[in-house]
């Protein structure tokens, strides 16, 4: 059964800090790490996907990088601001018998305070 | 603008009866999918589709039952033998087996018991 790890659970940051939080997967049978960004009331947003060990994607001011062989991501936020709260979700991809299945993990909850 | 459109966007259950969530996407995915989330908890996969008249059971499929008629249209039915539905419900499509490439999600419907 593939785990994926989240941490921390939540966090609370104020306004202008910058703060990361980890993705821990399976390093074995490696092919892609997904990020999504969850705001309340709204749908799950892409953020990125990484497919390449050493990989670092950035968007605006987030940031992640990849770490395939010892199975660990992680999203950087600089200078979070109170629009950057949501929940940040990581998911690798299970085996493909049956098209593009992913396992979430359970979160990490960023509530940035002005 | 495309995109995937869950409805309603709250649903309340009697004890006994089935109800049905919608799930219609105009993005041309080959792939549909539903998860459940639960507090704390990572969103677990119900059902996936991968074409027209296709389905696999996904981790928690028990007391679900999904049909695929057509490929805008992957509908979920809650049905009286799953004990415990009270929980978020959210609709997602991706490009058929590309596990690089991002799922797109609807808004979600909440399910209660009443």
């Amino acid at each position: 059964i593939l785990n994926v790890e989240q941490s921390p659970q939540s966090l609370h940051v104020q306004e202008g800090d910058s703060t990361n939080f980890t993705c821990s997967f399976p390093s074995s049978n490696f092919y892609a790490l997904h990020w999504y960004r969850w705001e309340t009331a709204k749908s799950p947003e892409a953020l990125f996907v990484m497919t390449l060990n050493g990989d670092e994607k950035k968007k605006g001011r987030i940031s992640a990088t990849l770490n395939t062989k010892e199975g660990y991501s992680y999203l950087y936020i600089k200078g979070s601001q109170p629009e950057d709260s949501a929940t940040y979700l990581c998911a690798f991809p299970g085996v493909m018998e049956y098209g593009n299945k992913l396992v979430f993990g359970a979160g990490t909850i960023l509530r940035v305070k002005s | 603008d495309g995109g995937i459109t869950q409805s309603p966007k709250y649903l309340f259950r009697k004890e006994g009866q089935n109800v049905t969530l919608s799930c219609e996407q105009n993005l041309n995915h080959d792939a549909m999918y539903w998860y459940r989330q639960d507090p704390g908890q990572g969103l677990r996969l119900i059902y996936y589709s991968q074409i027209v008249n296709d389905f696999q059971k996904g981790d928690i499929a028990e007391g679900y039952s999904v049909s695929r008629e057509k490929k805008e249209s992957f509908p979920l039915t809650v049905t009286s033998a799953q004990k415990n539905p009270t929980a978020f419900y959210l609709c997602a499509s991706s490009i058929l087996r590309e596990r690089n490439q991002p799922q797109h999600f609807g808004d979600g419907t909440r399910l209660s018991i009443l």
